[in-house]
């Protein structure tokens, strides 16, 4: 089982519509959550973190955290084209160590005009 | 804040020769970065975690003689390949951990794209 998993896509959505992605993560003990956005040729970018159960909304990203369920998403509401990008979840393990953030291998979202 | 910067944003060698890529953090300190490689359309591979005054730790895989690093000051961490082949052509990302935070965040640097001929 990987440490975390989410739907590589594509997943296209039409402009304005709200975009909706999902991942899970296998470590019940982990502590922090975190989504990254990477546009195509460029590195990651950090644009959520979340802490606790609940939602957490900056703008237009809503992320949310279901630790029961080990699930964290992150909506996206009137998508736009700049959005088109690959989408990263990234999960801090409750151990101490060298590296203890774990990628998912993201997830493609395309918005159509 | 947390910016990281990498230098050279793209490099074309030839085979065989050494090429040296920095990263640094600017405006905070990171006792950890990281080093990681992407070939296209995959996801991100973790190759080594840098810790500031010791021996960087290898994902499994990771040949340390061909990718030094060296992480001699807290803002400051270098990835060198030596004897660059073909199959070495990739894209290298670094991040930086600041040592203020405790939850983990990464900070990437924007990217090096090695080309070798």
């Amino acid at each position: 089982q990987k440490e975390v998993e989410q739907n590589s896509g594509p997943l296209s959505v039409p402009e304005g519509a709200i975009a909706s992605l999902n991942c899970t993560y296998s470590d019940r003990g982990s502590q922090s959550f975190f989504w990254y956005r990477q546009y195509s040729g460029k590195s990651p970018e950090l644009i959520m973190s979340i802490y606790s159960n609940g939602d957490k909304e900056d703008g237009r990203f809503t992320a949310q955290l279901n630790k029961a369920s080990q699930y964290v998403s992150l909506l996206i509401r009137d998508s736009q084209p700049s959005d088109s990008a690959t989408y990263l979840c990234a999960v801090n393990r409750r151990q101490t160590g060298a590296n203890n953030l774990f990628f998912g291998t993201g997830t493609r979202l395309t918005v159509i005009p | 804040g947390a910016v990281v910067s990498q230098h050279p944003s793209w490099v074309i060698c030839k085979s065989g020769t050494s090429v040296k890529i920095e990263c640094r953090s600017l405006d905070f300190q990171a006792t950890t970065m990281f080093w990681y490689r992407q070939f296209p359309k995959q996801s991100l591979m973790l190759m080594a975690t840098s810790n500031e005054g010791s021996k960087a730790t290898y994902e499994q895989g990771v040949e340390k003689d061909k990718f030094l690093i060296n992480h001699a000051s807290l803002t400051l961490s270098t990835l060198t390949v030596t004897s660059a082949h073909p199959e070495d052509s990739s894209f290298y990302i670094c991040s930086a951990r600041p040592a203020r935070l405790t939850s983990g965040e990464q900070f990437f640097g924007p990217g090096t794209r090695l080309t070798v001929l």
